[in-house]
């Protein structure tokens, strides 16, 4: 089945420091859509992504589609320590009936 | 708030036992979601329902089964309890299907004991 790989799983940066974390399917995706999860908290919708190539801002956050639409990347500029939690990518399987979620990259921001 | 509400937000009970957990969906969502995440783990895809029918099923135990009522509300049953279903249980929402975001309640945590 669909498989949806993120690396790195975990993150330690400086305040400041630049993020990245990467995306990886097994399989073709019509779209991909990024969550991001705080500590106790529930995931919440970031964006989505559908054409390929596609390059998305939110203010400090940058979103990429890969070409192949096959692989995803978010890099945050300048980490804060409200971006710390976990940031899941995810993806329809080919039915479209399920979203796959990667494992999620779990970002730690130190002061 | 995402406009999800989960019930209850905490469960404790024993081995053996049967609990339900319930979603109500954000207005106008047709669709729910139900997902398990394990201590520190990812989201485990459980089950989805659109408009009352079942739309499609990840790795739901037979122990485990949900249902969608005309309300549009869902309800997650899991019996015969174990120690390894302690986690946590989300619930979701979307317009329709995978191809719109999703919105998800604060979750169930459940501790088996």
């Amino acid at each position: 089945g669909q498989q949806v790989m993120q690396i790195p799983q975990y993150q330690h940066v400086q305040e400041g420091e630049d993020f990245t974390t990467y995306c990886n399917s097994s399989t073709t995706l019509s779209n991909i859509q990024w969550y991001k999860q705080r500590p106790g908290g529930h995931p919440v919708f970031l964006i989505q992504l559908v054409k390929s190539g596609e390059v998305k801002k939110q203010k400090r956050l940058t979103f990429q589609f890969g070409e192949a639409k096959k692989n995803s990347s978010l890099h945050i500029t300048a980490t804060q320590t409200t971006d710390v939690g976990t940031y899941f990518c995810a993806g329809p399987n080919n039915a479209g009936n399920m979203l796959t979620f990667g494992g999620g990259t779990r970002l730690m921001v130190k002061p | 708030d995402s406009g999800v509400t989960q019930t209850p937000k905490h469960l404790i009970t024993a081995t053996g036992q049967r609990v339900t957990l319930r979603c109500s969906p954000r207005s106008g969502d047709l669709s729910v979601y139900w997902y398990q995440q394990s201590l520190d783990q990812g989201l485990q895809f459980l089950i989805q329902y659109y408009n009352g029918e079942e739309r499609a099923k990840g790795n739901i135990l037979e122990r485990f089964s949900a249902q969608q009522f005309p309300d549009l509300h869902s309800e997650l049953n899991l019996s015969s309890l174990e120690l390894g279903d302690s986690a946590l249980y989300f619930c979701a929402s979307s317009v329709s299907g995978v191809y719109q975001p999703q919105h998800f309640g604060d979750g169930t945590r459940l501790s088996i004991l």
